[in-house]
């Protein structure tokens, strides 16, 4: 079956604009996760959405990052006046649900701002 | 403060040899561990796990040893093969605080020589 998605691949941004990321869970996976990989460093957690309870955003390094879901399937990260640190690798990850270990993560985002 | 460390960066050996690939953690709480394996442009996936209540877990050639004394976990890969080569990814999850979030180190780049 398809694995998590994500979209774009590469994305180029100006200083101070705003990007929107995509993502697309495996089918039937109630739980989502963001995470940011900075060049050289492991993977830093960013916000869990899990079903429709209130997603944990303790992660999210800034009120510039958002995201939301829709349901149980797609979510979107949006940074807000992009800064020149937030270039990093942004990757996805979904699993059954809360008490699963297992995250199958997509290939990720790799956010560049110049 | 790093939880989850992978003090080496790298590591380089030969085919049909063993690879050993460290992690060191700090957190007593973690109470579950996982390797991922990650290929460039790809997102990590799932290798290997272990719970705390184990000291070794084995799957084909991949064996994973926890000594909770030395908060320290190996993984070993017995015969190394080429298509071995990537970045792995020791995860850590914390069984005191919230269940869903994996602690991740920084990763070590294997590299198996044909």
């Amino acid at each position: 079956g398809a694995g998590v998605s994500q979209s774009p691949s590469n994305k180029v941004t100006e200083k101070g604009k705003d990007v929107e990321l995509r993502c697309d869970p495996i089918s039937g996976h109630t739980a989502l996760y963001w995470y940011r990989q900075r060049l050289g460093q492991g993977l830093e957690f960013l916000i869990y959405f899990q079903g429709n309870s209130a997603p944990d955003k303790s992660g999210l390094p800034s009120d510039r990052f958002s995201a939301e879901r829709t349901g149980e399937s797609v979510s979107t990260l949006t940074i807000q006046r992009t800064q020149q640190e937030d270039s990093a690798v942004y990757l996805c990850a979904s699993s059954l649900g809360r008490a699963s270990y297992e995250q199958y993560f997509g290939p990720g985002t790799r956010l560049t701002v110049t | 403060d790093q939880q989850v460390k992978q003090n080496s960066p790298s590591l380089s050996v030969q085919e049909g040899r063993i690879s050993i690939l460290n992690c060191d953690y700090t957190n007593s709480m973690f109470d579950y561990f996982l390797w991922y394996k990650k290929y460039p442009a790809e997102g990590p996936t799932f290798l290997i796990s272990i719970s705390s209540i184990k000291d070794k877990n084995e799957d084909g050639r991949f064996t994973v040893f926890l000594n909770k004394s030395a908060k320290h976990l190996s993984l070993h890969i017995v015969p190394s093969q080429p298509g071995d080569s990537a970045v792995y990814f020791c995860a850590a999850r914390d069984g005191g605080g919230s269940n869903y979030k994996l602690t991740f180190g920084k990763g070590t780049l294997l590299t198996v020589n044909p």
